[in-house]
């Protein structure tokens, strides 16, 4: 399986809601990410978890609430959300750290629209 | 701010010819990657070119790497109405690390 699994593909939320995005992959990868894509512009890091544990925030607000329950998951929690953060948000894995960096396998992304 | 710059924004070409894009980086790196994006879709990741690598092939894929310019180029040939997408060059910030940050993208048009 060398695939790495969102969902949900879309998703609309009030700003008082409290929604979460999943993201799975079974490739043995032990590190994932969250970015954040705008239309029209690249992907920007949110966060990182090494082994489980959340190795990088980008200073994103706390109103994005990423969990690693296990090596396989990772979610992205959110709460009070406004229209501004809507956007795509793609999650990827990687082998951890080293010599040999074979890139980013990414999901195909949620598609989050914040009313 | 971003450690890729990418040009051109967007390319639109005929079929059949050759797409060229170019990526500018700032710091140095370990190897520079490139990938392809669909509209609205994930990122798939077409090829990596380490940093003692000059130039590197995958099918109709030709990257080259100058890092004395700091500086990469993705050559398509022989282009496809399936290529059209967006193509983002992308870096390790920190020697080895796992932070990819993206450079701005070439939006590539094919057509038929």
């Amino acid at each position: 399986d060398t695939e790495v699994t969102q969902t949900p593909k879309h998703l609309v939320m009030g700003m008082t809601n409290k929604k979460s995005l999943k993201c799975e992959q079974h490739m043995g990868h032990r590190a994932m990410y969250w970015y954040k894509q705008k239309a029209k512009k690249p992907p920007e890091l949110m966060f990182v978890y090494s082994y489980e544990k959340l190795s990088i925030n980008e200073s994103v607000p706390s109103r994005f609430s990423p969990e690693c329950p296990n090596s396989s998951l990772l979610n992205l929690h959110l709460h009070a959300l406004q229209p501004e953060d809507s956007a795509l948000y793609l999650c990827a894995s990687s082998q951890p750290t080293g010599p040999i960096f074979y890139g980013y396998t990414f999901g195909s992304g949620t598609r989050l629209t914040v009313v | 701010s971003q450690q890729g710059e990418e040009d051109p924004q967007a390319l639109s070409i005929q079929e059949g010819e050759n797409a060229t894009m170019n990526c500018s980086y700032k710091t140095s790196i370990n190897n520079l990657q490139w990938y392809r994006q669909n509209s609205g879709r994930g990122l798939v990741h077409l090829i990596l070119i380490r940093s003692n690598e000059r130039e590197k092939h995958s099918g109709r894929l030709r990257v080259t790497l100058d890092t004395s310019k700091k500086s990469s180029s993705l050559l398509i040939t022989a282009s496809r109405a399936a290529d059209t997408a967006s193509y983002f060059c992308a870096t390790p910030l920190i020697q080895g690390a796992q932070k990819l940050v993206f450079g701005q993208g070439t939006r590539l048009t094919i057509n038929p």
